[in-house]
Parts: C-alpha cells; sequence; structure tokens
C-alpha cells in the first residue's frame, strides 16, 4: 500500500525561527506530491505541487526520491503560518492520499 | 463563482433517517469527490465521479449513496447511519480527474452528526 507519512503531530516554533515539516512516502511508481493547508476554521486548500516547483507564502518543497522526502520548509517562520498541514500523494490516477497531518504553531 | 459549496453546514440525524448532503461547483470542473474526516485524522476518500459517472467507490458502505445529477452538482444520500459515521464530510473538484497538475479545490464540508 502506498504511504504518507508525517512523523510529527505538532510543530513549534517562535516567529522568525525556520520551520521544516516532514513528510515521507511509500510509492512504487512516479509520485505527485502536494502539501495542504488548512487554516482555522477555513477549508483545505492547496498550497504547493511538486511539479510547480514554486514558492508559495515563502514555503517551499522538494521532492527527493532518493530519501522518498517531500519536506516542506520556510526561513522564516510568521504567526500567520498557523495551521495544519497536510502532505498527500497522488496514487494512481485519481486517488488522493492524505498524511496524519502537522500542527505548526508560530508563537510570538 | 470559484468555489465549491456545500450544504448544510450542520447535520444531526437519527439512525432511521434519510438526508442528503449536497455539493455545488461552478467552476467547469468535471471530476467531484467525496471525503469523510473524522476528529483529529485527515480526510479519506470515498468516491470519485469523472464526467458524471462514478469511477472510485472505496469499499464504503451502502447507506452512503453518491449522485451526480449533472456536471456542477453533487449528493449523497444517507441512510440507516450509525454514531460511528459522525465526521466531516468534504466536497471537492477539479478540472479532470486525475493526471499532473490537477488541483482538487475542497468546499468547507458538512459536519454529520448520527445520534
Amino acid at each position: 500500500a502506498q504511504r504518507v507519512t508525517q512523523p510529527e503531530k505538532l510543530l513549534s516554533v517562535f516567529k522568525g525561527a525556520p520551520v521544516e515539516l516532514k513528510c515521507n512516502y511509500s510509492y512504487s511508481g512516479s509520485p505527485e506530491l502536494f502539501w495542504y493547508v488548512q487554516y482555522s476554521r477555513q477549508r483545505l486548500q492547496l498550497l504547493l505541487r511538486h511539479i510547480s516547483r514554486e514558492s508559495i507564502k515563502g514555503f517551499t518543497a522538494d521532492l527527493n526520491k532518493g530519501e522518498t522526502s517531500f519536506h516542506l520548509k520556510k526561513p522564516f517562520a510568521q504567526e500567520e503560518d498557523s495551521a495544519m498541514y497536510y502532505c498527500a500523494l497522488r496514487e494512481g490516477f485519481q486517488k488522493l492520499v492524505f498524511g496524519t497531518g502537522t500542527r505548526l504553531l508560530v508563537s510570538p | 463563482d470559484t468555489e465549491v459549496t456545500q450544504t448544510p453546514k450542520h447535520l444531526v440525524m437519527g439512525m432511521t433517517n434519510k438526508k442528503s448532503l449536497k455539493c455545488e461547483q461552478h467552476m467547469g470542473h468535471r471530476a467531484m469527490y467525496w471525503y469523510k474526516q473524522k476528529a483529529k485524522k485527515p480526510p479519506e476518500l470515498m468516491f470519485v465521479y469523472s464526467y458524471e459517472k462514478l469511477s472510485i467507490n472505496e469499499s464504503v458502505p451502502s447507506r452512503f449513496s453518491p449522485e451526480c445529477p449533472n456536471s456542477s452538482l453533487l449528493n449523497l444520500h444517507l441512510h440507516a447511519l450509525q454514531p460511528e459515521d459522525s465526521a466531516l464530510y468534504l466536497c471537492a473538484s477539479s478540472l479532470e480527474a486525475g493526471g499532473p497538475g490537477n488541483e482538487q479545490f475542497f468546499g468547507p464540508g458538512t459536519r454529520l452528526t448520527v445520534l
């Protein structure tokens, strides 16, 4: 079975500190990976996808096929980054499989 | 209109009731999805519709019955649910059902409580 692992349930940092949310995956094919974010009282929304190789709100994520990882990074965390972050893997053609999520808490 | 809408926001039902959840999008998307999200858990896929045809059923119990009357509308009919079915039910849509770059847009969800 394909799996997405987010080892940290909660990550607490101070404003201005670097952030790294870990995501590891197992997939037998060519993976397509995403980061979704859910801010308090808001809907789940796409933050990043690996094929775009973009930076959104200062966040970046690089697919490392050797380590089967897709960690989400930001050099300087902001209080408004506090949210639930889900790593997701497209399995097959249509199915999206989510990791268990990491709650990021950025304190002032 | 660039959002997925879901109604109702909250629903409380008894185990013998029949109710329906509704999802709507007007973005011209041809794929629509139902997910179930239990408290403090990630969303889990239930159904995928592509061009109004059911393409994935993740072995969901028959007490959940999806329906896609047209490309903009997705329903989830509920009958004889169990208390363990209480969860947040999320609808999503994407331009196509799969393939690289097809972002899924999520609705706000319907919070269902089964008594």
